[in-house]
């Protein structure tokens, strides 16, 4: 089992261009999330998806867009993107039933200039 | 509302204890706790639910005050590999969405 896998780890881009961050996860787990971290910080949610086709603003879903591909694929897309949003970026994903500890990809590290 | 953890950080010598604090102001559903080293993923430390139910780690203990809305962590005998930054996560619900405090700075020293 892979986890939660993140692409791309690192990614510079300039101000106005746009790009999509990829997660997936092979634990068959329906709850996915992305999460921004600053410095100093905690972790800040972006988006929430409980299933396939569905999809949640979190604290702070301004500047993003989601995609829940499919069970496994939950993408993170920035259209325009601006110096604020220079940030780590976490997948995670977690179960439904039981104890729901949340399981974290390796992040992505996004500058924006 | 992001949920406060006090102290921001401590530092400790190997074999000595730590407790980390968690607080909100509203009426929690659960709290997880999570320890993230530099430049990785947080990883899953300890859950707490309402009505006393706990998972967790074995070395590793943690309460829950659902009256006053507090929870600790307990870090006894630290090892080196304990060091990291601890964040609490708390939910209102059982909506499976977490806010995370702004995390406490453990580092142990030999």
């Amino acid at each position: 089992n892979a986890g939660v896998t993140q692409t791309p780890k690192f990614q510079v881009l300039k101000t106005g261009q746009s790009m999509t961050l990829q997660c997936a996860q092979d634990m068959n787990h329906n709850s996915m999330y992305w999460y921004r971290q600053d410095p100093g910080m905690g972790l800040r949610l972006i988006y929430y998806s409980a299933s396939e086709g569905t999809t949640d603003k979190g604290e702070v879903p301004n500047g993003y867009n989601v995609s829940r591909l499919n069970k496994r694929e939950f993408s993170l897309r920035l259209e325009s993107a601006a110096p604020s949003q220079t940030s780590v970026y976490f997948c995670a994903s977690t179960r439904d039933r039981g104890y729901y500890e949340q399981y974290f990809g390796p992040g992505t590290r996004l500058t924006v200039t | 509302q992001q949920p406060v953890q006090s102290p921001q950080a401590v530092i400790l010598r190997e074999g000595e204890d730590a407790v980390i604090n968690c607080s909100s102001s509203k009426a929690l559903y659960s709290v997880h706790w999570y320890r993230q080293k530099h430049g990785e993923a947080p990883v899953f430390l300890m859950i707490l639910l309402k009505g006393g139910e706990q998972k967790g780690h074995e070395k590793i203990s943690a309460s829950f005050n659902e009256k006053k809305q507090q929870s600790s962590l307990y870090l006894t005998a630290s090892q080196l590999s304990y060091s990291g930054t601890y964040f609490c996560g708390t939910e209102k619900t059982s909506a499976r969405q977490l806010t995370f405090g702004s995390g406490t700075q453990l580092t142990v020293l030999p």
